[in-house]
């Protein structure tokens, strides 16, 4: 496969729950990207690791979405006050250091 | 800033035909290029990448596209369609720096027997 895991599958939950996605990517990649994907569109970047800290979060929508890395392997995307906006694919992905990103199969999100 | 078009958000061929998906990209510095492919609920797959070094580049599954700097294209071919290609494809570009990938809207493509 392409290396990256992500849990859980499918989660549906409520208008106004907590939600936490994890991504865990094969260890020695020190780069880490989430993405979300609504319906009909394509991937859109939400943030990336460099290691632990994020070097890029200007794709968070709002303060309701925060990401953490904490030991530079496992990531979680985490999201307060869920919207029914929020609905979507969450995908993460692992960079080689060649320019290419190697996606897992995704997180789907149902905010009913 | 950078940015993708993809033209046509669903081409139907029959199978054996040309497949033929169109990317145009924009961006200020050097691109880097990429074409993948999602199956229903699935991940992305990677097909080809393009990088700076030649521009017609090979991927998998017989898939191929030609780097064309004067008309911002990288559109993505396949000379034979086979009924396992039905499926969304996407164009990314990234630069250098981030490397985040800027995607299209995506062509979903239907084969025909």
């Amino acid at each position: 496969g392409a290396g990256v895991s992500q849990t859980p599958s499918n989660k549906v939950t409520e208008k106004g729950k907590y939600v936490e996605l994890r991504c865990d990517p094969i260890s020695g990649h020190t780069a880490l990207y989430w993405y979300r994907q609504s319906l009909g569109q394509g991937p859109e970047f939400l943030i990336y690791f460099q290691g632990t800290g994020a070097a890029d979060d200007s794709g968070l929508p709002n303060d309701r979405f925060f990401a953490v890395r904490p030991e530079g392997s496992v990531s979680t995307l985490k999201i307060q006050r869920t919207e029914r906006g929020d609905s979507a694919v969450y995908l993460c992905a692992r960079w080689t250091g060649l320019e290419t990103q190697y996606f897992g199969p995704g997180t789907r999100l149902l905010v009913l | 800033a950078q940015s993708v078009t993809q033209l046509g958000s669903h081409v139907s061929v029959s199978e054996g035909a040309l497949v033929l998906l169109r990317c145009n990209y924009s961006s200020s510095v050097p691109p880097y290029l990429f074409w993948y492919v999602q199956y229903p609920n699935q991940g992305l797959q990677l097909l080809l990448k393009y990088t700076s070094a030649a521009t017609l580049v090979k991927g998998i599954n017989g898939f191929e596209a030609e780097f064309k700097k004067s008309e911002t294209s990288f559109h993505l071919t396949k000379p034979s369609a086979h009924m396992s290609d039905a499926a969304e494809y996407f164009c990314a570009v990234s630069g250098t720096g981030t490397y985040k990938y800027i995607f299209g809207t995506g062509t979903r493509l239907k084969v025909l027997a």
